[in-house]
Order: C-alpha cells, then structure tokens, then sequence
C-alpha cells in the first residue's frame, strides 16, 4: 500500500535552516508529482510546494518563495524540502502529499504522510 | 488568492442523519474542487475531487456537486466514522492552491 514516512522535523531558531524528508513506498514513485503541505497547530491547511514528477519543474507558495527549496531523488524515492531564514510562522506539521494524477501535477493528494512537526522559535 | 469560505463552522448531527456542508469561493474556480476528511491525529483523506468525482474507496453515501463558486459535501446517512473535520481546496489557480477553513462535523 502506499506510504510516505516524513522525517527531520525539529525545534529550530528563526533565521535558522531545516532540511525535511519524505519516504515514499508502494508506488512507482518515479511517475508523480509530489507535494508539501503544512498545518499549523490548530489551523487549517496550507500548501507549500510541490515538484514535478522528473524533478524538472518546481513551484512555491508566495509565503515561502526564495526560502524553501523542494528537490526529490527518485533512485531512492525520496522528497526534500530545504527550509531556510525560518520564522515562527513556519510553524507546523508538514506532510507530503501524492498527486492524483500519473505523470502531471494535478494539485488533488490522493495519499498524505502523517508529518513531521516543525517549531521556530527562539 | 481565492479565498474558500466553509460553513456551517461546526455541525452537529446524529448517525443515520443526513450532512450538507457547504464551501464557497471568492471567484469561479470552474470544477476544480477537492473534499477532504481529516480525523484527529490522521491525515487528510480525499473524499471527492473536481468537484463531484468520488475518490477511491470512498462509499457511495458521500457524494459532492456545484460548480463555479458554490458547493456541497453530502453524506447521505451518517456512519460513527464521519465525524470529522471536512476541507474543500480548489486548484483552479493552480499554483496558487488554497483550502477552506474547515467544517468540523461533530455528534449530537
């Protein structure tokens, strides 16, 4: 069954950097575009990033433009997101989400990972 | 950003009873709409996308429709297990995804 294992989370100071990972199984993970979403703690849900199914083509929220990078390896089928200049409101659960659809992002999540909490504060 | 405006915020209902939650946009989003189920401590579950097309699994008493800026979530007959909190989420200005608030749908 599918599965994706996010990890790396931590508490960390603003300005500071992070780099999450998300492991992903039972699925030819080669063939779909792969997304971050965030929670904060007691909100609703934001979308990050997300990045194509070949790792050619990548796209941010405004909120986190020019400071998180979202990259992918798909010899071990595993996503990144490189977080950096981190702020308070960076806080939350972020999971990895599957696209709906083979072989293009189509910006439905058809299957989530539980997440990985992340905490900036001083 | 196209906002998602979800309501009722909370509704409480009894199992067997029937569910309408609603999500409106601030501009067209066309079809493109997603229903998704979030239990405490789980993540989300998609229920329904482009607005009407039931996800894998998910049983025939849950059902969506509308399109442009209005629509609803129904759940026929509810099970112990549909009390939850419900996002919708369009992606019709894709990249610029946004979901709805959320409906927590509690027992009564």
């Amino acid at each position: 069954q599918v599965q994706l294992v996010e990890s790396g989370g931590g508490v960390v100071q603003p300005g500071r950097s992070l780099r999450l990972s998300c492991a992903a199984s039972g699925f030819t993970f080669s063939n779909y575009a792969i997304h971050w979403v965030r929670q904060a703690p007691g909100k609703g849900l934001e979308w990050v990033a997300v990045i194509s199914n070949d790792g050619s083509d990548k796209k941010y929220a405004d909120s986190v433009k020019g400071r998180f990078t979202i990259s992918r390896d798909n010899s071990k089928n595993t996503l990144y997101l490189q977080m950096t200049s981190l702020r308070p409101d960076d806080t939350a659960v972020y999971s990895c989400a599957k696209d709906l659809t083979l072989g293009a992002a189509d910006y439905y999540f058809d299957y989530w990972g539980q997440g990985t909490l992340v905490t900036v504060s001083s | 950003e196209i906002v998602l405006t979800q309501s009722p915020a909370t509704l409480s209902l009894s199992p067997g009873e029937r569910a309408t939650l609603s999500c409106r946009a601030s501009q067209s989003v066309r079809s493109y709409l997603a229903w998704y189920q979030q239990k405490p401590g789980q993540a989300p579950r998609l229920l329904i996308y482009a607005a009407s097309i039931r996800a894998t699994g998910i049983p025939a008493r849950v059902s969506g429709s509308g399109s442009g800026t209005d629509f609803t979530l129904t759940i026929s007959s509810l099970e112990p297990e549909d009390f939850a909190v419900y996002y919708c989420q369009q992606r019709s200005d894709w990249p610029r995804i946004t979901f709805g608030q959320g409906t927590r749908l509690e027992i009564k």
